[in-house]
């Protein structure tokens, strides 16, 4: 079974502070991206990469930026995080090839206060 | 530009009825068409997807969807309807050309059965 896992399912920060979240996949795909879901606007994508050390923008990447350091892992960084970026992240990986489907993880809701 | 519309924000069905969850699509090439279903608390699962080949694609729970491409469309269906089926459900599309396989989901269709 794949397991695609979140470091937090619920997490509290202030606005300003620094908020890190860890997702980690254990399936050896190339692919792992970064969404944040909002009621009416369903998944829109933040960051993806498609391999180590790469990263492309998705449609919302501002305020957030990403790393990738090794395969299984895949990480969202809010730099300064603010009231409008509470709503829930969640993380996906999928082999290579945009003909594969896409395994997501329990998401991480995030309040920022 | 890729698109993905799902014109209905709900849906509601009696159970034992046949379901419908519309999707609409648009992208430059051609398309790579899916369905995720997320259930209460859950993360998403993946339903079902279209590559090419044959327009009915079947997929998990006895969910089948149809490829239109003079419609550009890929409705979600179902004979009958189970209480359990009761989720939300997203379509998402993917340009073929695309390698790293950037996907464009639609908004979600909430679906309710009701017993």
């Amino acid at each position: 079974d794949v397991k695609v896992t979140q470091s937090s399912r619920y997490l509290v920060k202030r606005t300003g502070e620094k908020v890190f979240l860890e997702c980690v996949q254990d399936m050896d795909h190339e692919n792992m991206f970064w969404y944040r879901q909002d009621p009416g606007l369903g998944l829109r994508l933040i960051y993806f990469s498609y391999d180590v050390k790469m990263k492309e923008k998705g449609d919302i990447p501002e305020g957030y930026s990403v790393s990738r350091e090794k395969k299984e892992r895949f990480s969202l960084i809010l730099e300064s995080a603010s009231t409008n970026q509470t709503s829930m992240y969640l993380c996906a990986s999928g082999f290579q090839g945009s003909y594969n489907e896409q395994f997501f993880g329990p998401g991480t809701r995030l309040t920022v206060l | 530009a890729q698109s993905v519309a799902q014109p209905e924000d709900q849906v509601n069905v009696a159970e034992g009825n046949p379901l419908t969850v519309k999707c609409t699509y648009s992208v430059s090439g051609n398309p790579y068409l899916f369905w995720y279903v997320q259930y209460p608390n859950r993360g998403l699962q993946f339903l079902l997807k279209y590559i090419t080949g044959d327009n009915l694609v079947k997929g998990s729970y006895g969910f089948e969807a149809e490829f239109n491409k003079s419609q550009t469309s890929f409705h979600l269906k179902k004979p009958s309807a189970l209480v359990s089926d009761s989720a939300l459900y997203f379509c998402a599309v993917r340009d073929q050309g695309a390698n790293a396989g950037k996907s464009t989901f639609g908004d979600g269709t909430t679906l309710t059965v009701k017993p």
